[in-house]
């Protein structure tokens, strides 16, 4: 059973491009999380989705930021306009569903570098 | 309001010594609390969680972590430390009230652990 996959590994932007970042969740889960880790800091959640369905982006930046999950192909993050403050891993998890005890199963994420 | 606090940056013990990593919280609700491992340069592994039941809960290589309610306190442990065991270790929290946002974990800091041969 293939594990949560990302793509790409790493992604160099410069100031002002878009940059997009894929997953695919483990197979049998249709629950995905986006979070972002800033150098020497925990993670921070930014998007829940199910299939077709934005579930909670309170951690979302209101303005350049956008996810979505398709019914069929991966979850895309999307930032536009990338500026350095950026610069991050990004990781994606996925799940069976919020019941209680649900474990999150994290992917290898995607490094952004802006320069 | 969810959060989680790991004290301690840094942890550093010798090769076969017990080791500890401790992690306290505050939630709405019962919690569900996990602990994760980061290697460099790797995604998250889980190790273990706790949702119910006993409050000593086994996990992947050897960890173990105690759930302590009154103290509010989940620390991870192992009888015995490796030098493979030298790593990012966070502890994460989910809600179950409510009023918290289901599906959300909050992460503490992360400790670094280091293992000395």
């Amino acid at each position: 059973n293939a594990g949560v996959m990302q793509n790409p590994r790493h992604l160099v932007r410069r100031r002002g491009q878009e940059a997009r970042l894929r997953c695919s969740p483990m197979k049998g889960h249709s629950h995905v999380y986006w979070y972002r880790q800033l150098p020497e800091e925990g993670l921070k959640f930014m998007v829940y989705l199910q299939k077709e369905n934005i579930i909670d982006e309170s951690g979302m930046p209101k303005e350049r930021f956008s996810a979505e999950f398709p019914k069929e192909g991966p979850s895309i993050l999307r930032i536009q306009q990338v500026v350095r403050g950026d610069s991050a891993a990004y990781f994606c998890a996925s799940s069976t569903g919020t019941q209680k005890g649900d474990t999150q199963y994290f992917g290898p994420g995607t490094r952004l570098t802006v320069l | 309001a969810q959060s989680v606090a790991q004290p301690e940056d840094q942890v550093n013990v010798a090769e076969g010594n017990p080791l500890t990593v401790k992690c306290t919280y505050s939630v709405s609700g019962n919690p569900y609390l996990f602990w994760y491992v980061q290697y460099p340069n790797r995604g998250l592994q889980f190790l273990l969680k706790y949702i119910t039941g006993d409050n000593l809960v086994k996990g992947s290589y050897g960890f173990e972590a105690e759930f302590n309610k009154s103290q509010t306190s989940f620390h991870l442990k192992k009888p015995s430390a490796l030098v493979s065991d030298s790593a990012l270790y966070f502890c994460a929290v989910r809600g179950s009230d409510r009023g918290s946002t289901l599906g959300r974990l909050y992460f503490g800091r992360g400790t670094q652990l280091t293992v000395w041969p």
